[in-house]
């Protein structure tokens, strides 16, 4: 069983440009979360997904983001014009149901947006 | 609310000596606390969890301690060895919709 994969592993974008990240969550989870980590900070929360449903947007920038976890295939973020203060390390975690004391989430390796 | 970005505050050891790192949680209604390891240019890995109804939980080489008046957390290492050198965070989990908020962090260092 292959863990949460996110790709690309690396994304260089220049300002304005679209940035696209992609997360394939664990087999048979059904619920992803979305972070973002700048250098020697923490991870902070962005987005709680469902399939096809936005669970907890509550940490998304008002515009320019958005995402989605389609029925079939990877969530998505999306960073439309990216600005050089979205360069970090996104992350995203997956698991079975939500987080809970009997259901860990697993993270992948991350997707590291360079914008230049 | 969210931790504000800070530099990670640093800890060294020397190899074979027992480490302790701490974490302040902002939430008294969080029910459920997590530690996670982070190494360099990797994803957050799950170390050890404790509920909110516990005070201490321990597993292999690592022991978590709650301290719910002060809300307080801390992850002690036994016997530290270089492979533990990482960023470890604490998080916490509100009842509701179990969204997983980070604490700043701490870097360990493990000097051989």
């Amino acid at each position: 069983n292959a863990g949460v994969m996110q790709n690309p592993r690396h994304l260089v974008r220049r300002r304005g440009q679209e940035a696209r990240l992609r997360c394939s969550p664990m087999k048979g989870h059904s619920h992803v979360y979305w972070y973002r980590q700048l250098p020697e900070e923490g991870l902070k929360f962005m987005v709680y997904l469902q399939k096809e449903n936005i669970i907890d947007e509550s940490g998304m920038p008002k515009e320019r983001f958005s995402a989605e976890f389609p029925k079939e295939g990877p969530s998505i973020l999306r960073i439309q014009q990216v600005v050089r203060g979205d360069s970090a390390a996104y992350f995203c975690a997956s698991s079975p149901t939500g987080v809970s004391v009997n259901t860990e989430a697993f993270f992948g390796q991350g997707t590291r947006l360079t914008v230049v | 609310g969210e931790s504000v970005g800070l530099h990670l505050p640093t800890l060294s050891v020397q190899e074979g000596d027992n480490s302790i790192i701490n974490c302040a949680y902002s939430n008294s209604a969080s029910d459920y606390f997590i530690w996670y390891k982070q190494e360099s240019g990797k994803g957050p890995q799950f170390i050890i969890d404790i509920r909110s109804n516990m005070d201490k939980r321990q597993g292999q080489r690592v022991t978590v301690l709650l301290n719910k008046t002060v809300k307080h957390l801390s992850l002690q290492i036994a016997a530290t060895q270089p492979g533990d050198s990482a960023v470890y965070f604490c998080a916490e989990i509100a009842g509701g919709y179990q969204k997983v908020t980070f604490g700043t962090g701490t870097k360990l260092q493990v000097i051989p």
